[in-house]
């Protein structure tokens, strides 16, 4: 079974600063997608970032980007010039490719507090 | 553009009671996912259901049912609610195997 591991339960970083929000996972499958979900207070799930694992690239969304490395099976978050409203629970989260089984896995969270 | 919308929004419901939470996929989505959310945790997926039928199956309790009706809108029935059934239920939608779409969730609580 997939399994996916935030090991940073609270982070804080000065506003427009910097943060970069580990994640590990584990699956024995070569093709998956790879998320990151922030939930502000409102609790919505909103997606921030995907990512294909065939694809070598790091995707980036404006300040968001990741650092996904597929052998080291890590995927973290990088947010870049932070601001306040980017204070929220993030959720790192895995899916599989195949047809039989696309559930969302979800991390236990980190959650980011920024400091004005 | 049209989101998931799900009603109600908030429930409050006394334990041994039952509660039908609804979820109206975006239009043209033929996938519909249930996911709990307990306090202080993260989502645990549910049942999803493909063109009306269950395509697969989480840690859903046995008091809880769930089916995806012909305009493809999703209803989840939870029968002898308990205490530890309060959770932030969400569904989220997609065409088969694209990109899931949250909804904002129906906040559940059982007194």
């Amino acid at each position: 079974a997939q399994t996916v591991t935030q090991s940073q339960p609270e982070m804080s970083v000065q506003e427009a600063e910097t943060v970069t929000l580990s994640c590990t996972y584990d699956t024995s499958e070569s093709d998956y997608y790879l998320f990151w979900y922030k939930q502000p207070p409102s609790r919505q799930m909103i997606l921030v970032i995907r990512q294909e694992a065939y694809k070598q690239q790091n995707a980036t969304e404006n300040r968001f980007s990741v650092n996904f490395q597929k052998a080291a099976k890590s995927f973290s978050l990088k947010i870049s010039d932070s601001q306040l409203g980017d204070a929220a629970m993030y959720f790192c989260a895995y899916r599989s490719e195949g047809d039989r089984d696309d559930k969302i896995i979800f991390g236990k969270g980190t959650r980011l507090h920024i400091l004005p | 553009a049209a989101g998931v919308i799900q009603s109600p929004r908030h429930l409050i419901k006394e334990k041994r009671e039952t509660a039908t939470l609804k979820c109206y996929p975006i239009p043209r989505h033929d996938t519909v996912y249930w996911y709990q959310q307990g306090p202080g945790q993260d989502p645990q997926f549910l049942i999803s259901f493909y063109e009306k039928m269950q395509s697969d199956k989480g840690s859903i309790p046995d008091r809880f049912s769930a089916q995806q009706f012909s305009d493809y809108h999703s209803e989840l029935n939870m029968s002898s609610l308990e205490l530890g059934d309060s959770a932030l239920y969400f569904c989220a939608s997609s065409l088969r195997l694209y990109e899931q779409y949250f909804g904002p969730g129906t906040r559940l609580t059982v007194t």
